[in-house]
């Protein structure tokens, strides 16, 4: 079965552009997050999606910083305009709940995308 | 601040031994869940124990729960050194109406052949 899909896996890129990071995640699932992982803070929570609605984006750093889903198959984490501190490993994960609010089910990540803001 | 906390930060063995990694946390939950995580690649759910469990076990790993101290262990059996990898922590938080996972900064386990 295929798993969580991030593209690209890798990106490096001059500060100022914008980036836009793609998920696509396991065909059923109903939540979806983007993290943050860097050595300093450890694996950040970005924002969850429970059935594409966004439901938590208290951990989106700044406005630079959005977030979208459009069906139930897509996600993007866009920054614009992106800064040296953005540089992090992102990964995206997807849970099935049946239940709003559940969390007795494992979160499954795909091998996130590598950024690098020069 | 993080509400899972794993001890130590960084554990070296050699195969065959046991590894135990400790996980702290402060507020009450619903569940806690243990993640692995190879070099360059994304976290893999290994188990999960719900707050009225105390003990549980899958394959070579085990892992007890202790809510009155707010702490979890994990142990890893007889490890091999394909069991090199970072092990992370996770809390669902209880009633937080959300499916979120709160993770710790995780042990980064070296087993030598």
């Amino acid at each position: 079965d295929a798993g969580v899909i991030q593209s690209p896996r890798h990106e490096v890129t001059e500060m100022g552009q914008e980036v836009t990071l793609r998920c696509k995640p396991i065909s059923g699932h109903n939540s979806l997050f983007w993290y943050r992982q860097t050595m300093m803070r450890g694996l950040e929570l970005l924002i969850y999606f429970n059935n594409n609605v966004p439901i938590d984006d208290s951990g989106m750093p700044e406005d630079r910083f959005s977030a979208k889903m459009p069906n139930a198959s897509f996600s993007t984490l866009k920054i614009q305009p992106s800064e040296p501190r953005d540089s992090a490993v992102y990964f995206c994960a997807s849970s099935l709940s049946r239940a709003f609010g559940e969390s007795n089910q494992p979160q499954h990540f795909g091998d996130g995308t590598r950024l690098s803001i020069l | 601040s993080q509400q899972g906390e794993e001890d130590p930060q960084a554990l070296s063995i050699q195969e065959g031994e046991n590894a135990t990694m400790n996980c702290s946390y402060k507020t009450s939950i619903n569940n806690l869940q243990w993640y692995r995580q190879n070099s360059g690649r994304g976290l893999v759910h290994l188990i999960l124990i719900r707050s009225n469990e105390r003990e549980k076990h899958s394959g070579r790993l085990r892992v007890t729960l202790d809510t009155s101290k707010k702490s979890s262990s994990l142990l890893i059996t007889a490890s091999r050194a394909a069991d090199t990898a970072s092990y992370f922590c996770a809390t669902a938080i209880r009633d937080s109406g959300y499916s979120t996972l709160t993770f710790g900064k995780g042990t980064m386990l070296l087993v030598s052949p």
